[in-house]
C-alpha cells in the first residue's frame, strides 16, 4: 500500500497569513493526490484533486502543487473559516490511502 | 443540493454484525460510485471500498474484504455497508462518500459519519 506522510501534524497561523502543508507518498502516485478539509459539525469537503485541480466552489486562495511523491497544499491569506483539519489522499492506485491529517489552528 | 444522510450511532457486542445506511438526496445514486471510509483518531482515515449502485459492482481494500459488504437499494436511493464479526478494532466512525470526479477516485460529498462502538 502507498503510505502517505503528512506534515506538519499541527500548524498555528493568523488570519491573513499563508501556510503550506506537505504530503509525501512512499512511491510515485503521478499527480493523483486530493486534499480534503474537515471541520466540526460539517461534512468533509473536497478541495483539490489530481494534485492541482480546484474543486468547483472552492476559493482560489487554496492551491495544490506537486507530482510523483511530493505534494503541497497552500492556503493564501487565511480566512477564519479555514482553520480546520486537512487530509491528503492518493487516488492513483488501490487501496486509496490518506495522510494522517494536519490541524490548522488560529495563533 | 447533494446530501448523504447516514444512520445513527450503533452499539454492538463482539461477534455480532451491524448494517449502516447512507441515504442520498439531490442526485441519483446510480449515477456515481459510493465509497465507504473508516475513521479512528489513532489510525486516521482508511478506505474500505466502493460500490457502483447501478450494477452492484464492488471493489474492496484487501483488509476489509471479509469484514465489509457493500450494497445499494436504488429504489430508496440508499447505500448500505454491513460489518460482520465485530471486534473492538471495528469501533470507529464510518463515512459514506460520493465519488465525484470520474475517472478520478475522489470523494466530493460526504455523509456526516456513523459511530459504531463494539463492546461487551
Amino acid at each position: 500500500d502507498v503510505q502517505m506522510t503528512q506534515s506538519p501534524s499541527y500548524l498555528a497561523a493568523s488570519p491573513g497569513e499563508s501556510v503550506s502543508i506537505s504530503c509525501k507518498a512512499s512511491n510515485s502516485i503521478n499527480s493523483y493526490l486530493a486534499w480534503y478539509q474537515e471541520k466540526p459539525g460539517k461534512t468533509n469537503k473536497l478541495l483539490i484533486y489530481s494534485g492541482s485541480t480546484l474543486q468547483s466552489g472552492i476559493p482560489s486562495r487554496f492551491s495544490g502543487s506537486g507530482s510523483g511523491t511530493d505534494f503541497t497544499l497552500t492556503i493564501r491569506s487565511l480566512e477564519p473559516e479555514d482553520f480546520a483539519v486537512y487530509y491528503c489522499q492518493q487516488h492513483n492506485e488501490y487501496p486509496f490511502t490518506f495522510g494522517s491529517g494536519t490541524k490548522l489552528e488560529i495563533k | 443540493e447533494v446530501q448523504l444522510q447516514q444512520s445513527g450511532p450503533e452499539l454492538r457486542r463482539p461477534g455480532s454484525s451491524v448494517k449502516l445506511s447512507c441515504k442520498a438526496s439531490g442526485y441519483s445514486i446510480t449515477d456515481y460510485l459510493m465509497h465507504w471510509v473508516k475513521h479512528r483518531p489513532e489510525h486516521g482515515l482508511e478506505w474500505i471500498g466502493w460500490i457502483d449502485p447501478e450494477d452492484g459492482e464492488t471493489k474492496y481494500a484487501q483488509k476489509f474484504q471479509s469484514k465489509a459488504t457493500l450494497t445499494a437499494d436504488t429504489s430508496s436511493n440508499t447505500a448500505y455497508m454491513q460489518l460482520s464479526s465485530l471486534t473492538s478494532e471495528d469501533t470507529a466512525t464510518y463515512f459514506c462518500a460520493r465519488n465525484g470526479g470520474y475517472p478520478y477516485y475522489v470523494m466530493d460529498a460526504w455523509g456526516q459519519g456513523a459511530s459504531v462502538t463494539v463492546s461487551s
